[in-house]
């Protein structure tokens, strides 16, 4: 069975250091992986996503990805992270199935 | 922000009401979606459609119905609301031509008393 993980409910980082948000993935073949923000009181946001090519992605709001195909990883980062940044992201990976397949989520936190 | 719209925004209704969460988008896409989100955050798929008059049940058991009659409008229904319905449901679209990217409504939060 296919699955997407995010080990971690939330993340906490100050403003104006790096964050990452870590995400693991388990399918068969080769996925699409995405990753999607949702605000409060909102619907998810697309953000970026890999489908091949360059192992690094460029996103929305100064986000970006790296996939790695060997630690089955697909990490979200930003150089320098913004209060406003706050939200809830999830990874998701697409293998030909139905839909997507989300992660459970993580909350990043940012501390002015 | 994406061409797709729900409405209402916010239900307050009491238990054994009839319910009908709507979802429309303009954008053309083929395959639409209904996610249930739970209080912990997860996303639920519970219906989803690869076109006109094609319908699914999702990987989460519910009791709401899905219609889709045209290709922009994807309604949801439930016949008989109970307090386990409350929740947050959100609807999405995406192309057919293996972009796959979902692009998702503001949601619809439901409380049924």
């Amino acid at each position: 069975a296919q699955s997407v993980a995010q080990p971690e409910d939330q993340v906490n980082v100050a403003e104006g250091n790096p964050l990452t948000v870590k995400c693991t993935y388990s399918v068969s073949g080769n996925p699409y992986l995405f990753w999607y923000v949702q605000y409060p009181n909102r619907g998810l946001q697309f953000l970026l996503k890999y489908i091949t090519g360059d192992n690094l992605v460029k996103g929305s709001y100064g986000f970006e990805a790296e996939f790695n195909k060997s630690q089955t990883s697909f990490h979200l980062k930003k150089p320098s992270a913004l209060v406003s940044d706050s939200a809830l992201y999830f990874c998701a990976a697409y293998t030909g199935r139905r839909a997507l397949t989300f992660g459970s989520g993580t909350r990043l936190q940012v501390q002015p | 922000e994406a061409d797709i719209y729900q409405t209402p925004r916010y239900l307050v209704i009491g238990t054994g009401k009839k319910i009908t969460l709507e979802c429309s988008q303009t954008m053309g896409h083929d395959k639409m979606y209904w996610y249930q989100q739970d209080p912990g955050m997860e996303l639920h798929l519970i219906h989803y459609s690869y076109g006109v008059n094609s319908t699914e049940k999702g990987d989460l058991s519910s009791e709401s119905t899905v219609s889709r009659i045209r290709t922009e409008h994807f309604p949801l229904t439930l016949e008989s609301a109970r307090p386990s319905h409350t929740s947050q449901y959100l609807c999405a679209s995406s192309d057919s031509w293996g972009k796959e990217t979902q692009y998702f409504g503001p949601g619809t939060r439901l409380l049924v008393l």
